[in-house]
């Protein structure tokens, strides 16, 4: 089993739109779960983290974690072309020991094209 | 004011040769890190290091050796090229962990490194 699993894609949306992105993760441990974007040819960058069950919300950008079903979501609404890119689920062990130390696992990437 | 930079951006050369990239954070960062995405774009950790001290190695081959004069840098030097080489390597930079919490990766641009 994959450490970090995200739902296969690609995901095709039309603009406006909501897009679903959801993220599955083995270790029960896990404190901080991150979503980053990562347009072709460019580095990855953070567009949301969040560290407790439930919703955060920024922006059009809504994160859901649910630690019990080791599951975390990215609901994108108002989808835009401009959001058309590869989102990655990323994941943070608990630190206690040490062994961790800023290690983030990542899912395999789910790609996103928002249709006009 | 780029935050992370590395060098050099594209790099090809020939199996069985020596390269080495450069990585430099102005962020004020102690923490760095290597990443390798390969050609499904499967973002994975190489390295951490946390004020100079390596932290994390991740089953790396002995070929691959990190070398961080400073907390602002850390190089990736790589012996003996091999085909499967071939990847971006993403160098990264963030404040230490907080407790049982990760903290932001900020990404570098990326080197494209390609062995022929």
């Amino acid at each position: 089993q994959k450490e970090v699993e995200q739902n296969s894609g690609p995901l095709s949306v039309p603009e406006g739109a909501i897009a679903s992105l959801n993220c599955t993760y083995s270790d029960r441990v896990s404190q901080s779960f991150f979503w980053y974007r990562q347009y072709s040819g460019k580095s990855p960058e953070l567009i949301m983290s969040i560290y407790s069950n439930g919703d955060k919300e920024d922006g059009r950008f809504t994160a859901q974690l649910n630690k019990a079903s080791q599951y975390v979501s990215l609901l994108i609404r108002d989808s835009q072309p401009s959001d058309s890119a590869t989102y990655l689920c990323a994941v943070s062990p608990s630190n206690a020991g040490g062994t961790s130390y800023g290690k983030l696992t990542f899912g395999q990437g789910t790609i996103l094209t928002v249709h006009p | 004011d780029t935050a992370v930079s590395q060098t050099p951006k594209y790099l090809v050369t020939q199996m069985g040769n020596d390269k080495s990239i450069k990585c430099e954070q102005n962020l004020g960062h102690d923490t760095m890190y290597w990443y390798k995405q390969d050609s499904k774009k499967f973002l994975k950790i190489m390295f951490s290091y946390n004020n100079k001290e390596l932290i994390i190695n991740e089953t790396v081959p002995n070929r691959f050796s990190p070398k961080s004069p400073d907390k602002a840098h850390l190089n990736l030097h790589i012996n003996s090229l091999e085909l499967g080489d071939s990847a971006v390597y993403f160098c990264a930079s963030s404040l230490p962990p907080q407790g049982a919490f990760g903290n932001t990766i900020y990404f570098g641009e990326g080197s494209w490194l390609t062995v022929v």
